[in-house]
């Protein structure tokens, strides 16, 4: 099973600072996937194939990273990113979801 | 648009099963895969399944293996997930999702199923 592991756990961050989250994988991955879930909701496809935005999501959010380093990154932060990030692989079984950073606005 | 509505709350008691519905519209039910997730504890998240609806044929975690079951109904456009022999363990949200972008990209609003007695 590949382990993925997110960093930080939790962040506070204040509006306008540019926000870079981490996730590593255990062993080498095709691609990341990345959600966003606020508190109530259901996970959002935030970033696909590593660094591909679904249509409708605001172009500060952008992702990198290859083998078994990725990175989520928000270029100026704002109230509604506020939310958990959780990371996603799919090359291998059982496809499995990082821990999740949880994220605050100051 | 597509959209995924998933059953209601379920509270059940230790040693019983239930069954969750996941009625999809919008698209064409046998051309996308359905996943099902857990999250526990509001955080941690985990694939159950994937379901192919055309085929019915399923893939699963091995940790949910001898676990749930994964079925669909093509007259109604609709999958299940069933569990039998419930645990406290089993109290979580689940939710049904629909491939795109190569990824878990449409999803239902979840089921919150309590296992108490």
């Amino acid at each position: 099973e590949i382990v993925l592991t997110q960093s930080p756990t939790t962040m506070s961050t204040s509006p306008g600072e540019k926000v870079t989250l981490t996730c590593l994988a255990s062993s080498s991955v095709n691609y990341m996937y990345w959600y966003q879930q606020k508190s109530g909701a259901s996970p959002k496809l935030l970033i696909y194939y590593t660094s591909l935005l679904p249509s409708g999501v605001p172009d500060r959010f952008s992702g990198s990273g290859s083998g078994t380093s990725y990175s989520l990154t928000i270029t100026s932060m704002e109230a509604e990113d506020a939310a958990i990030y959780f990371c996603l692989q799919l090359t291998s079984f059982p496809f499995t979801f990082g821990s999740g950073t949880t994220l605050e606005i100051k | 648009q597509v959209n995924l509505l998933q059953s209601g709350t379920a509270l059940v008691k230790p040693g019983a099963s239930v069954k969750l519905s996941c009625k999809t519209s919008g698209y064409p039910f046998t051309d996308y895969y359905i996943y099902w997730v857990k999250q526990s504890h509001g955080k941690s998240l985990e694939w159950i399944g994937s379901l192919n609806p055309n085929s019915g044929s399923a893939d699963f975690n091995e940790k949910f293996k001898n676990k749930a079951t994964l079925t669909v109904d093509k007259s109604t456009n609709t999958a299940y997930l069933e569990i039998p022999r419930l645990t406290s363990e089993d109290s979580a949200t689940y939710y049904c999702t629909r491939a795109g972008y190569g990824a878990f990209a449409y999803w239902g609003q979840g089921t919150l199923v309590t296992v108490s007695s």
